[in-house]
């Protein structure tokens, strides 16, 4: 059982707009920044989101984050098929202990 | 290229010692820090702790306490994760990744170069 929730999947239509949710607590996204990482099936992580709302070099625009008190989301628009992954979000905790969310799959129908 | 070059797959028994490596380049190892990640089959992401390959400041996961121990050779720009002795639980995935950021200031800007990943079996 993950410290951060995320729902176990998600989907959508190519183009459409889908979020994916990351719930916390006060010890950990309410007080630390959030990442989100991307694995294709097969592969590594993928860093896509770093403190909160930032996008790494080379991410396209349509993907975006967001922290409101103890949650975050991502945000991905002009939803495409190669957009179909595990998502994950990643928090500190107050004791600097690492803590990812449970991963969230997303399908693209 | 920045790189990080994880050592090949493992079949082990159970009882036996092993220790993974992750080989840095294109970078300053010893001014980032090293973090190591389990992926279990068919699940998610558990960070297991983090190293500092400058001073070998580490940091572990309260989960993965005692378990594992984690280490790094600057001289040769190369961490390790390593087991004293292997339990069937232990077959997983294992990535490195390089972390951006300041850990004790909580500045944390993710992991943006990771491993390709070590397979480890662990089966009798």
């Amino acid at each position: 059982q993950s410290v951060l929730t995320q729902p176990p999947s998600a989907s959508g239509t190519p183009g459409q707009r889908v979020t994916i949710s990351c719930s916390g607590s006060s010890s950990n996204i309410g007080s630390n920044t959030v990442n989100w990482y991307q694995q294709l099936p097969g592969t590594a992580p993928k860093l896509l989101i770093y403190s909160n709302n930032q996008r790494p070099s080379g991410v396209p625009d349509r993907f975006s984050g967001s922290k409101s008190g103890t949650s975050a989301s991502l945000a991905i628009s002009g939803l495409q098929s190669e957009d179909e992954a595990d998502y994950y979000c990643a928090a500190w905790d107050d004791s600097l202990n690492g803590l990812f969310g449970g991963g969230t799959k997303l399908t693209v129908l | 290229e920045v790189q990080l070059v994880q050592s090949g797959a493992e079949v082990k028994k159970p009882g036996e010692s092993l220790k993974i490596s992750c080989k840095g380049s294109g970078y300053s190892f010893t001014s980032y820090w090293i973090g190591w990640v389990r992926q279990m089959p068919g699940k998610g992401l558990e960070w297991m702790g983090i190293i500092y390959p400058g001073d070998s400041d580490t940091r572990y996961s309260p989960s993965f306490q005692g378990q594992v121990t984690i280490s790094a050779d600057k001289s040769i720009s190369t961490a390790y994760l390593q087991w004293s002795s292997l339990k069937a639980s232990d077959t997983a995935m294992y990535y490195c990744a390089r972390f951006l950021g300041e850990l004790n200031l909580f500045v944390n800007y993710g992991m943006d170069v990771w491993g390709q990943g070590t397979t480890v079996t662990v089966s009798s």
